[in-house]
Formats: C-alpha cells, sequence, structure tokens
C-alpha cells in the first residue's frame, strides 16, 4: 500500500470561499504531482515539483496555486473556488534516483464540489 | 512532445476471454511505459511498467503487456478476463530522463468485462 494521504476526501463548499487540498507522502519521493480529473474522465496534469521550493505549471491551465516547503507535503490551494472548479482532485508522487524506474504513486484523490 | 493515445474509449469483453487494451506512444528517446488501473471510487493503481529489457513485461493482477517499437505500441493484456477486471485503465509516459520529466496520461479505457 503506497503511503501518500490525500484529505479531506470529499469537499462541498460555497462560491467563493477559500480551500486548501492537502497531500502528504512519506516515503521521501522527490517529484510530487496534481492532477485534475472529471468522473470516469481522462488526468490531467496541472501542477508538480521536483522538490523542495520547486513548483512548475502542468499540461493543463488551473487557478489553483501549490506550494512545496518540505518533501513530504504538497498542498494545492483555490483562492475563490467556483463551480468550474468542480472535479476529483489526485495527488501523486514518484522517486527520481537517476534511473527511470519510479512509477508513481496516487492518494485516493478529493473530491470537490463548489456549490 | 510525447504524448500516449487510447484509442477506444471502451472495450467490452466476456468474461474468460482473453483481453487487450491499446496504447501508442510517440516519444524522442527511449520510452518508459506504465499502465495504471482506477476501480470505482479510489485512486489509481499501478500495475506494470516498461523500462527496458524483455518486450513482454509482467505486472499486477495476472495482467502483462507488450512493447511494439516499431509499432510504437504497449497494449495491456491478459489471457482469461476476470468480472473484477472491470475498471478504468490508464496508459502512461514518463516524458524524458531527468529529474525535470513528469508522467502524461492516455485519456483512459473503461473495460467492462460481462459474466
Amino acid at each position: 500500500e503506497a503511503d501518500i494521504y490525500q484529505t479531506p476526501r470529499y469537499l462541498v463548499i460555497g462560491t467563493g470561499k477559500k480551500i486548501t487540498l492537502e497531500c502528504s507522502q512519506t516515503m521521501g519521493h522527490d517529484k510530487m504531482y496534481w492532477y485534475q480529473q472529471d468522473p470516469g474522465m481522462e488526468l490531467h496534469l496541472i501542477h508538480y515539483s521536483y522538490g523542495v521550493n520547486s513548483t512548475e505549471k502542468g499540461d493543463l491551465s488551473s487557478e489553483s496555486t501549490v506550494s512545496r516547503i518540505r518533501t513530504e507535503h504538497f498542498p494545492l490551494t483555490l483562492e475563490s473556488a467556483r463551480p468550474s472548479h468542480t472535479s476529483q482532485y489526485l495527488c501523486a508522487s514518484s522517486e527520481f534516483v537517476g534511473a527511470p524506474l519510479d512509477e508513481a504513486f496516487f492518494g485516493q484523490g478529493t473530491r470537490l464540489t463548489v456549490v | 512532445a510525447q504524448s500516449v493515445a487510447q484509442p477506444e474509449d471502451q472495450v467490452n469483453v466476456a468474461e474468460g476471454n482473453p483481453l487487450t487494451v491499446k496504447c501508442t506512444y510517440s516519444v524522442s528517446g527511449n520510452p518508459y511505459l506504465f499502465w495504471y488501473v482506477q476501480y470505482p471510487n479510489r485512486g489509481l493503481q499501478f500495475l506494470l511498467k516498461y523500462i527496458t529489457g524483455d518486450n513482454l513485461v509482467k505486472g499486477s493482477y495476472g495482467f502483462e503487456a507488450e512493447f511494439n517499437k516499431s509499432q510504437t505500441s504497449f497494449h495491456l493484456k491478459k489471457p482469461s478476463a476476470l468480472v473484477s477486471d472491470s475498471a478504468l485503465y490508464f496508459c502512461a509516459v514518463r516524458d524524458g530522463y531527468s529529474s525535470a520529466s513528469k508522467i502524461i496520461f492516455g485519456s483512459g479505457t473503461r473495460l467492462s468485462i460481462r459474466p
């Protein structure tokens, strides 16, 4: 079982609220990712990080922001939630040790509904 | 740019029959390929990966994948399908070998196994 955790699992929140989705991993992985996925649909990479103090935008533009102050923690923040942000958000991590043996480990996801 | 394509949105197979889920890739260098499975209300789980070596890669739950360089394909296979194999399957490619590389997912294929 992979040691990567996302909280909350489910969140219903009103428009305009600020929210932070938490993601933590205990595997010491340098690389972390956030994907956005509508139910049963493809995954879109919205943010990733190579390590502490590294954050990059993914392939899908997102109004969310991320931070990586500690290796194990990669929170995603929406300053002002809107109904268009309703989706599932998946966090993942992978190791890079000089060889491409690093499959990604995924959290269970946060299903966000903005009303 | 690196990419993967899953040409089938859905694959339907009778239980006990062999199954194939197709994936083709486009990379500029050596391909590092992965298959993931997503069961309902669960996070993505790693199934198998191809880095180098044998073209036939064996993974979890009896799945295997065949790497074909000339056809740039990495099809997922199983000799005898189970109803419990019904899920969403994603092919993925790592877009390079550097620490900056990220994992790019295909659009997903829904596998449905009928009793």
